[in-house]
């Protein structure tokens, strides 16, 4: 069955970086965008960034633009997100989700927590 | 960017009961809007897409209408299981942006 697990989260202090990780299994990973999502404490969704099936395109949500780097590796069908000068408001847990076209976000992670404290 | 103003942020209602909450897109977004219902401990399940097409497996108490910049989620005989937080997303333009949420409670 279709599975994501992401790993790569933790505290870290603001301005420092962090890498996130998201392990797919289940379907052909190669042929799916993949998006990151968040969600603060208390917080509702907000959508962080998007990369197409074969690394061509990526977009990414104006909060984090700049910082974050969205990449895969589909040989490893490893989706990830470099996240550089981290802020305390990056503070959320990170999921990742499949793209099935016409804004479907199919199936989700389990997500992982970042926490940006001094 | 398109930004969505969705309310309210929360309500109270009873089982039985006809719920409604709306989106509004700072510009145009065509009928390029999902809704999703959000339940703690669990991924977010999409009820609607291209504003009124409902999701396979979806119950029919659930409906979308609108486009262009006004949106709603329609709930017709709210159930024990429809207890939960909803959002809208709009995927006409990157960057997709969600509403702010709603969240349904018991009356």
């Amino acid at each position: 069955q279709v599975q994501l697990v992401e790993s790569g989260g933790g505290v870290v202090q603001p301005g420092r970086s962090l890498r996130l990780s998201c392990a797919a299994s289940g379907f052909n990973f190669n042929n799916y965008g993949m998006h990151w999502v968040r969600q603060a404490p208390g917080k509702g969704l907000e959508w962080v960034a998007i990369i197409w099936f074969d690394g061509s395109h990526k977009y990414y949500a104006d909060s984090v633009k700049g910082r974050f780097t969205i990449f895969r590796d589909n040989s490893n069908k490893t989706l990830h997100l470099e996240m550089n000068s981290l802020r305390v408001e990056d503070t959320a847990a990170y999921y990742c989700a499949i793209d099935y076209n016409s804004g479907w976000l199919g199936h989700w992670g389990q997500g992982t927590l970042v926490t940006v404290s001094s | 960017d398109i930004h969505m103003t969705q309310s309210p942020s929360s309500l109270s209602a009873s089982v039985g009961d006809r719920v409604t909450i709306t989106c509004r897109a700072s510009q145009g977004i065509r009928n390029a809007l999902g809704w999703y219902q959000h339940k703690p401990g669990q991924a977010p399940k999409r009820l609607i897409y291209a504003a009124s097409s409902l999701q396979g497996g979806v119950p029919s108490r659930f409906s979308g209408s609108g486009s262009v910049t006004e949106f709603t989620l329609t709930i017709s005989s709210l159930q024990p299981e429809d207890f939960a937080t909803y959002y809208c997303l709009q995927y006409s333009d990157y960057p997709w942006t969600f509403g702010q949420g709603t969240r349904v409670e018991f009356k």
